[in-house]
């Protein structure tokens, strides 16, 4: 079992750049979580996904963050345009919704440094 | 400037000493709880769970404890390992199904 795998691993672009991170779900999951993680303000869900749905996506900062999963083994979270206070470590989490979410599996995280 | 960010509480122990956690959640409606390791450079690690119809859950070498008169939450690791030294945190479940509300977490460290 590969895990939750996330590209790049690390980013650093310059202020204004469109970013792009990737994740692929542990197959068969069908829940997927974009968390951001910074010193501030600890670990943040970002938005969630339950069967390619987006189900609550409260915590997306602003309209520069979206987020998409045209399928179940594929997710993205874009931020166009980039700023600094966007450095973070983001991370990728899957789970099985086997009625309620349960365990969330995390990928190794994408470290975004925006300068 | 300086920049100001989360004072995590922090645990330093001795190998072989038991370690004690503990995380004060918000929500009491919560119904489901998680404690996540989270070391450094890679993403938090289930460890144990345990719902709120239970006070007590154990694990191999770790025990959940549920207090939920005082909304507490405490993770017990038995014989402290250099291994277990890591960022700790635990994770409530509130209203909504599928979304983890994480606390700011501790820091424990293990000196041989």
């Amino acid at each position: 079992d590969a895990g939750v795998i996330q590209s790049p691993r690390h980013e650093v672009t310059e202020m204004g750049q469109e970013v792009t991170l990737r994740c692929k779900p542990i197959s068969g999951h069908n829940s997927l979580f974009w968390y951001r993680q910074t010193m501030m303000r600890g670990l943040e869900l970002l938005i969630y996904f339950n069967n390619n749905v987006p189900i609550d996506d409260s915590g997306m900062p602003e309209d520069r963050f979206s987020a998409k999963m045209p399928n179940a083994s594929f997710s993205t979270l874009k931020i166009q345009p980039s700023e600094p206070r966007d450095s973070a470590v983001y991370f990728c989490a899957s789970s099985l919704w086997a009625g309620r979410a349960l365990e969330q599996f995390f990928g190794p995280g994408t470290r975004l440094t925006v300068l | 400037g300086e920049s100001v960010g989360l004072h995590l509480p922090t645990l330093s122990v001795q190998e072989g000493d038991n370690s004690i956690i503990n995380c004060a959640y918000s929500n009491s409606a919560s119904d489901y709880f998680i404690w996540y390791k989270q070391e450094s450079g890679k993403g938090p690690q289930f460890i144990i769970d345990i719902r709120s119809n239970m006070d007590k859950r154990q694990g191999q070498r770790v025990t959940v404890l549920l207090n939920k008169t005082v909304k507490h939450l405490s993770l017990q690791i038995a014989a402290t390992q250099p291994g277990d030294s890591a960022v700790y945190f635990c994770a409530e479940r509130g209203a909504s199904y599928g979304k983890l509300t994480f606390g700011q977490g501790t820091i424990l460290t293990v000196h041989p």
